[in-house]
């Protein structure tokens, strides 16, 4: 089974430049979360889509970050414009069962797009 | 939301057992315990999750106590391919994204 996707693994920008981040999940899986991961610490969850919805997005500084998910597979997350503090790792993982009986659920992690900007 | 306390890191030799605790005080009966490691320049990948039974799986053995206050991961033969930041984390109806602290750092010494 292929895992979960994520391209480019590694981007180097200038502030206030835009910058965007794709996501493969898992077949299947209805659930898909984007997060945040600044060195030293733990990820931080920016949104969750179930199927092509938004489910949770209270985390998402949504003057500068935006996210999709076409036909509820793909992702893709864009930051315009960045600021400093924004590099950081951004995961994408994604969850099989979909609604919120979400509590004994397994997510899966890509490897990450780690993004420094300048 | 329900809180996780685990020490910054820990250190263990290898091919020997290693015990990561995690303090969650105010767990509520609803909420599962879930652990992921991640290893260095990986994202994260799941462990084990129990919510009142102790959990064995191919990678490792769940302890929960009785009052559910506390857990315990337990490795029961590190190698150098453990050496991780393991995250414990609670997930239940209010919590229901996965809500993480800055984990342990596990350090394997040869």
């Amino acid at each position: 089974e292929a895992g979960v996707a994520q391209s480019p693994r590694y981007k180097i920008i200038e502030k206030r430049q835009s910058v965007a981040f794709w996501c493969n999940p898992i077949s299947g899986h209805a659930t898909l979360y984007w997060y945040q991961q600044i060195l030293g610490q733990g990820p931080k969850l920016l949104i969750q889509f179930q199927n092509n919805g938004v489910v949770d997005d209270s985390q998402l500084p949504k003057d500068r970050f935006s996210a999709e998910r076409l036909k509820g597979v793909d992702s893709t997350l864009k930051i315009q414009p960045a600021k400093l503090e924004d590099s950081a790792v951004y995961l994408c993982a994604s969850s099989l069962r979909p609604g919120r009986i979400l509590r004994s659920d397994t997510q899966y992690f890509g490897p990450g797009t780690r993004l420094t900007v300048l | 939301d329900a809180k996780t306390t685990q020490p910054n890191s820990m250190e263990s030799n290898e091919e020997e057992p290693v015990h990561l605790p995690c303090n969650h005080s105010t767990i509520s009966g609803t909420d599962y315990i879930h652990w992921y490691r991640q290893l260095p320049s990986q994202g994260p990948e799941y462990v084990i999750h129990g919510l009142t039974s102790n959990v064995n799986n191919r990678m490792a053995s769940l302890a929960i106590a009785e009052d559910r206050k506390s857990s315990t991961l337990i490795l029961h033969r590190a190698t150098l391919r453990d050496a991780a930041v393991y995250y414990c984390i609670l997930r239940g109806d209010s919590n229901y994204q996965l809500i993480w602290g800055a984990g342990t750092k596990l350090i394997i010494k040869p």
